[in-house]
Parts: C-alpha cells; sequence; structure tokens
C-alpha cells in the first residue's frame, strides 16, 4: 500500500536553530498538508499545498514556517529559527481530493532545547 | 480552538462487544466529517468518513452516524477487537464559502481499550 514517508523519525535541536522536515507523499497525490501534535494535545493544521502555492495556512503558520516541493516528489517544511514550543510531532500528509481522508505519514518527533 | 470537540478522553469495552465514540462540533459550516485511529509513534490512519448530506456510513465492522441538528457523530464498531484499542480522532472540513482546500479540524481524541 502507498505510504508517506517522513524523515527523520526524530530531530533534535537547539533553540534559534533552522530545521527542515522532510516528507514523500504518494506520487500521484495533489494536496499535500502539514500537521503537528504537541505533547497531550490535539492534531492542529498548519498548512496545505496545491498547485505548487500555499492554499491555506493557520494562525501558527507565521513567518518562521515555509513549506517547499523542490523537486516534485518531496515536500518540506522549514523552521527558520526553532523556539522551544516548537517542539512537537510534525506529520505530513497527501490526498488525491481535497474532501477525502488523507493519508499521514508517521511524523517527526522535533525536540528543541 | 473548540470547533470539535471529544468529551470522552477514555472508552473501556470488552472484545465482542460494541464501542461508541462520540464526537460534537459547534460549527455548522463543516460539511465533512472523518474519523481517524492512531497507534503510538504513528500517524493517524483514516478509518472512514461521511459527508453532511448523509447521516450514516458503513464498512465492514465501522459505522458512522451522523445527526446535523445536533451537530453529533458517531463511531460504532461491531464486534470490537482487541487490535482496535488506540486513540480514535474525528474530524471536520468544509466550511470557508466552500474554499476550504481539505483543511481538517480534529477533536482531542479518544482512548479506546478493548479488553480479551
Amino acid at each position: 500500500e502507498p505510504e508517506v514517508t517522513q524523515t527523520p523519525s526524530h530531530q533534535v535541536t537547539q533553540m534559534g536553530q533552522e530545521v527542515i522536515l522532510r516528507c514523500v507523499p504518494i506520487s500521484n497525490h495533489l494536496y499535500f498538508y502539514w500537521y503537528r501534535q504537541i505533547l497531550g494535545q490535539k492534531v492542529e493544521f498548519l498548512v496545505s499545498f496545491y498547485n505548487n502555492e500555499i492554499s491555506e495556512k493557520s494562525e501558527i503558520f507565521d513567518d518562521q514556517f515555509s513549506v517547499e516541493r523542490p523537486d516534485g516528489s518531496n515536500f518540506t517544511l522549514k523552521i527558520r529559527s526553532t523556539k522551544l514550543e516548537d517542539s512537537a510531532m510534525y506529520f505530513c500528509a497527501s490526498s488525491v481530493e481535497r474532501q477525502r481522508g488523507y493519508t499521514f505519514g508517521s511524523g517527526t518527533r522535533l525536540t528543541v532545547v | 480552538d473548540q470547533q470539535v470537540k471529544q468529551n470522552s478522553p477514555s472508552l473501556s469495552v470488552q472484545e465482542g462487544r460494541i464501542s461508541i465514540l462520540n464526537c460534537d462540533y459547534t460549527n455548522s459550516m463543516f460539511d465533512y466529517f472523518l474519523w481517524y485511529k492512531k497507534y503510538p509513534a504513528e500517524g493517524p490512519t483514516f478509518l472512514i468518513s461521511i459527508s453532511s448530506i448523509k447521516d450514516k456510513n458503513e464498512d465492514g465492522r465501522f459505522t458512522v452516524f451522523l445527526n446535523k441538528s445536533a451537530k453529533h457523530l458517531s463511531l460504532h464498531i461491531v464486534p470490537s477487537q482487541p487490535g482496535d484499542s488506540a486513540v480514535y480522532f474525528c474530524a471536520a472540513s468544509g466550511g470557508a464559502g466552500g474554499t476550504s482546500y481539505g483543511k481538517l479540524t480534529f477533536g482531542q481524541g479518544t482512548i479506546l481499550t478493548v479488553h480479551p
């Protein structure tokens, strides 16, 4: 069964450093998403990406965050200057159509120290 | 943001019995609802969904019921199996005048434990 692949599975970074979280969505999918889950809290929407541009973003997704689909297969989330409160599980997801059950990756656990 | 709420943090059920997981929402613009299951150290796995034009959708052991007037949905698992033990999230999408690109709003999750 096709999978969404995320790397790394765990990333530890110092506060103020830049991190890039990587995702390979399912190949025929057209819509791409990033979500995060802070420990003990809800899964929260960050951003959706369609047709090579951001289609929707949440208030969490401020100027410190950016997304890119550099080569038609990878989908990356960059956090420019990490803060302690960015520590969370980050999930990438993709879907064929916008209102269907998307496929999530296994997540990257980001720990900011 | 309490637009989607799962008021039961946990549910314990005997194997073979029915599990009923509940979810309430407040945003009347939501028009598509989904249930996800999540194991530790994995991403959410899609289980079943329902459009607001329906009140029931069934897939094997899983049935989702939608009561639009009460802004309530439920997931029924019959019969429950020990392998169903996981965290279950309901999620909703839609609204924004149809311009939503599939953003999901999640509930807090309910931990289901099915005892052998």
